[in-house]
C-alpha cells in the first residue's frame, strides 16, 4: 500500500457514458497527478495539482476533466470518450514546493490505477 | 527537453545471478533520477532516487543504482535477483535548473520487463 487509493479499480464504459475517476491519498502531500499508460508507450502525464489548483495539462483532449475539491482527493470525469483512451489511469502524489515551482526532489507515490474499456 | 532511454525491452535472470536493468538519460541542467517497479495490476512502487550526493544510492529490496554523469546513465542493480523480482521497471528524470530553481516534470522510459528464473 502506498497512501494512495483510486476507484474503480476496472471501468468499462461505451463512447456516450459519463463516468468519474477518484482518487484519494492519505500522505499529506499537496500536489496530485493523473497520468496515462498504454501498452507499449512512456507514462503520459495528463493533469497536475498543486494546493489544488491546476498546474499542467499536458495537450489532454477536453473529454478528460479534472476536479480537484481538496489536497487529499482528485477526480478525472470522462465523457465521450475514444476507443483509443482505453489504457490504465494511474494517479499520484508528492509533496511538493508551495506555488507550484517544483524543486523536483520529491518522490511520487501512486496508486494502483484504474484499467479503462472504451467500448 | 529531457528524455530517457531504457534500451532493452526485456531482461532474463536465473535466480541468484546479478541482475542490471539499464538506463539512460539526456537533460540540458541538473537530473533528478528515479526508479520504479510495477506489478502485474498494479501502479508504480517507488524503489530509488538519485538527487545529489553519492553516486551509489541504495532503495527498496536490496536494489541499488549507480549514477554515472560522463555516461549519462542510472542502471539499476541487485547483487543476487529472486524470482519475486520479475516485474516491470521505469527509469524517469527530472531537469533541475539552477537558474530558474525549478525542475522539469517527470519523464519515463518505456520500461523494462524483467524475468527471474529458477
Amino acid at each position: 500500500e502506498t497512501g494512495v487509493t483510486q476507484t474503480p479499480r476496472h471501468l468499462v464504459m461505451g463512447m456516450t457514458n459519463k463516468k468519474s475517476l477518484k482518487c484519494e491519498q492519505h500522505l499529506g502531500h499537496n500536489a496530485m497527478y493523473w497520468y496515462k499508460q498504454s501498452a507499449k508507450k512512456p507514462l503520459e502525464l495528463m493533469f497536475v495539482y498543486n494546493f489544488k489548483e491546476q498546474t499542467e495539462n499536458n495537450s489532454v483532449p477536453s473529454r478528460f476533466s479534472p476536479e480537484c475539491p481538496n489536497s487529499s482527493h482528485l477526480f478525472l470525469h470522462l465523457h465521450t470518450l475514444q476507443p483509443e483512451d482505453s489504457a490504465l489511469y494511474l494517479c499520484a502524489s508528492s509533496q511538493d514546493q508551495a506555488g507550484g515551482l517544483s524543486r523536483g526532489t520529491d518522490t511520487q507515490y501512486f496508486g494502483p490505477g484504474t484499467r479503462l474499456t472504451v467500448l | 527537453a529531457q528524455s530517457v532511454a531504457q534500451p532493452e525491452d526485456q531482461v532474463n535472470v536465473a535466480e541468484g545471478n546479478p541482475l542490471t536493468v539499464k538506463c539512460t538519460y539526456s537533460v540540458s541542467g541538473n537530473p533528478y533520477l528515479f526508479w520504479y517497479v510495477q506489478y502485474p495490476n498494479r501502479g508504480l512502487q517507488f524503489l530509488l532516487k538519485y538527487i545529489t550526493g553519492d553516486n551509489l544510492v541504495k532503495g527498496s529490496y536490496g536494489f541499488e543504482a549507480e549514477f554515472n554523469k560522463s555516461q549519462t546513465s542510472f542502471h539499476l542493480k541487485k547483487p543476487s535477483a529472486l524470482v519475486s523480482d520479475s516485474a516491470l521497471y521505469f527509469c524517469a528524470v527530472r531537469d533541475y535548473r539552477r537558474s530558474t530553481g525549478t525542475a522539469s516534470k517527470l519523464t519515463f522510459g518505456t520500461g523494462t520487463r524483467l524475468q527471474v528464473t529458477l
